[in-house]
């Protein structure tokens, strides 16, 4: 158990339609990291926050947004969403700063199904 | 930019064999450097990361790790691996300065040991 939790679970739904997916990092850590896991694309960065504040943006499309809450917890959200949107999606979190390395300890993923 | 090449997507090997699985990467800044292993289902967990030091790095069940700035290899091993080891495996990179550490992950090594 790496102490990264990831809700829901499992989530199935239609296109067009929006999801949040919820992540809450490790006690202590202030960063939150999303990934994004295809069978095409691999795993690949979406966003980074650090104690609230985007840090870092990879390939995150303009349909998905994400935000980092004053507890630190995280949540994705996927709007519009198309058949290729169907993933699993990783959340995972470090301890940042000085003197950190931030070794990065990823929750058990949400898998997205569009249909 | 960074990228990372696993060299080979499927590996198949007998129970009790030893096995290397490749990774080499591609940076204009240091990195560090991460083995991730995910089993059926499940999330990434940390197998062993290089960050400095000692080329020769150890990790968890068994696996090591050896870095060659050089040749800009980060190649995993394990001198006699077990059914349990089945698994795919990721090497990533991240910058080991900045503010934006995000990985960037190869796409994957399965590995499959036969009884």
């Amino acid at each position: 158990d790496s102490g990264v939790t990831q809700t829901p679970k499992h989530l199935i739904t239609a296109t067009g339609q929006r999801v949040t997916l919820r992540c809450s990092p490790r006690s202590g850590d202030l960063s939150v990291y999303w990934y994004q896991q295809s069978l095409d694309q691999g795993l690949q960065f979406l966003i980074q926050y650090y104690n609230g504040e985007e840090r870092a943006k990879g390939n995150i499309l303009e349909r998905f947004s994400a935000q980092q809450f004053p507890d630190l917890h995280s949540e994705l959200n996927l709007s519009s969403l198309e058949l290729g949107d169907s993933a699993l999606y990783f959340c995972a979190s470090s301890a940042s700063g000085a003197g950190y390395t931030d070794t990065q300890y990823f929750g058990p993923g949400t898998r997205l199904t569009v249909l | 930019a960074q990228s990372v090449t696993q060299l080979d997507s499927q590996v198949p090997v007998f129970e009790e064999a030893p096995v290397e699985l490749r990774c080499n990467y591609s940076s204009s800044v240091s990195v560090y450097l991460f083995w991730y292993v995910q089993y059926p289902n499940q999330g990434l967990q940390l197998l062993l990361k290089y960050l400095s030091g000692s080329t020769l790095v150890k990790g968890i069940n068994g696996f090591e790790a050896e870095f060659n700035k050089s040749q800009t290899s980060f190649h995993l091993r394990k001198p006699s691996v077990h059914i349990s080891d089945t698994a795919e495996y990721f090497c990533a990179v991240s910058s080991s300065s900045g503010s934006a550490r995000q990985l960037t992950f190869g796409s994957g090594t399965q590995l499959t040991v036969l009884p």
